[in-house]
């Protein structure tokens, strides 16, 4: 089995505090993503990344930062957190595009900024 | 325009009703197509996919695709208590995976 693995379920920062999502997949997969999901708003994409070293901004990447220096790993950076950016991330990685491709999502990592 | 729009909910069914659900995407190119159930407090788990136009049945779940309308469903027939959940569309382009804000399905025993 696929396995995507958050390093926090819950989290609690400080405003301003700089804060560290780390993402681990064991499937070799190219692929990887990081959204947050917050009510009503369903699941909105941050970052993703096709290769090592290579990001992409998704949808709303203000504010956020990435780095993929290992196929598994995919880091999420909160350079200076805010309480806007209390909400559920989730991390999820893909294998090579293709018509039949599934995500795997991790755990997800409840943030609280206080 | 957002990538991927679904029908606003909450959808309230009956026990053994039918639940639709409704998608639709704005990039034309896009390639491949899933929904997703999410239960409260857990991550989203992959229900169906789907890429040709028409439809695809997998157990009481149908999806349906038409590329030229930008339009992609979900029926579930035979509603259980046990399918209430937030149902999530996602569409995949290049790789790119974006997904709509989700539809909230209740089904009444």
């Amino acid at each position: 089995d696929v396995k995507v693995t958050q390093s926090s379920r819950y989290l609690v920062k400080r405003t301003g505090e700089k804060v560290f999502l780390e993402c681990v997949q064991d499937m070799d997969h190219e692929n990887m993503f990081w959204y947050r999901q917050d009510p009503g708003l369903g699941l909105r994409l941050i970052y993703f990344s096709y290769d090592v070293k290579m990001k992409e901004k998704g949808d709303i990447p203000e504010g956020y930062s990435v780095s993929r220096e290992k196929k598994e790993r995919f880091s999420l950076i909160l350079e200076s957190a805010s309480t806007n950016q209390t909400s559920m991330y989730l991390c999820a990685s893909i294998p090579p595009a293709g018509p039949n491709t599934e995500a795997f999502f991790g755990q997800g990592t409840r943030l609280t900024v206080v | 325009q957002k990538e991927v729009e679904q029908n606003s909910g909450p959808l309230s069914v009956p026990e053994g009703a039918i639940a639709s659900l409704n998608c639709t995407y704005s990039d034309r190119g896009s390639q491949s197509f899933f929904w997703y159930r999410q239960y409260s407090g857990k991550s989203p788990e992959l229900i169906m996919f789907i890429y040709s136009n028409g439809d695809k049945e997998d157990g009481r779940f149908t999806a349906q695709l038409n590329k030229a309308s930008q339009y992609v469903s979900l029926l579930i027939r035979d509603s259980q208590p046990s399918d209430s959940a937030t149902y999530l569309c996602a569409v995949l382009n290049d790789y790119k995976l974006s997904f709509g804000a989700g539809t909230t399905v209740t089904v009444r025993a």
